[in-house]
């Protein structure tokens, strides 16, 4: 069964740093991995979608990598910002159009 | 948003009472799907459609039932609420075909006392 771990639960960093979050998963017969950035009270928005037959992908300040061997993904935020505080979310997707969550990560930004 | 409103936002019941929430897409997509959010555990998916009366069982079906009588609306009843129900409710469409990314509405927090 694909299980799919996000560490560290939270995360808290001065403005400006670059950092790194973690996803990892258990069986790498994956369709993509997907990252999601979810903010209070709201619902959840795509940010990068990495087919399994990629490495990585890119949008922005955003920097998605897969792994598939060691069935890890890491998403590289540069030059934080306080906006960027948010919980963020990878999931992979095992077929029939399926995904399979991790918990996700809380990011916070301090001015 | 692309297009997706949930309602309601938020709702208290009691338990045993019946409850539905609904999901309304502006964009006729043809898949929709019903996801339950919960602390530590990530989203699970609870039903899923790929058109009108065509629905399947997601990983936490039991207790939940749904109906897709038309393309724009995704009902999800819990026949019978239940403590252990008390969630965060995401419906969500997916635009494009295959794998390509899911949109989210805002959500639907339940309470069951």
């Amino acid at each position: 069964k694909q299980e799919v771990t996000q560490i560290p639960a939270a995360l808290s960093v001065p403005e400006g740093e670059n950092l790194v979050l973690n996803c990892s998963f258990t069986d790498s017969a994956i369709y993509n991995l997907q990252w999601f950035r979810q903010d209070p009270g709201k619902g959840l928005t795509s940010l990068l979608l990495i087919q399994s037959s990629q490495r990585e992908q890119t949008s922005g300040r955003l920097n998605a990598s897969l792994d598939k061997s060691s069935g890890r993904s890491t998403l590289y935020i540069a030059a934080s910002q306080p906006g960027d505080s948010a919980t963020y979310l990878c999931a992979v997707s095992v077929g029939n159009y399926q995904l399979i969550w991790g918990a996700g990560t809380k990011l916070i930004i301090k001015p | 948003d692309a297009g997706i409103t949930q309602s309601p936002r938020h709702k208290v019941t009691e338990t045993g009472t019946p409850v539905t929430l609904r999901c309304h897409q502006t964009e006729n997509h043809r898949y929709m799907y019903w996801y339950r959010q919960d602390p530590g555990h990530g989203l699970r998916l609870i039903h899923y459609s790929y058109g009108v009366k065509d629905t399947d069982k997601g990983e936490v079906s039991d207790g939940y039932s749904v109906s897709r009588s038309k393309t724009e609306d995704f009902l999800l009843t819990l026949e019978s609420a239940t403590s252990s129900q008390t969630s965060v409710y995401f419906c969500a469409i997916r635009p494009l075909g295959g794998d390509s990314p899911l949109h989210f509405g805002n959500g639907t927090r339940l309470t069951v006392t």
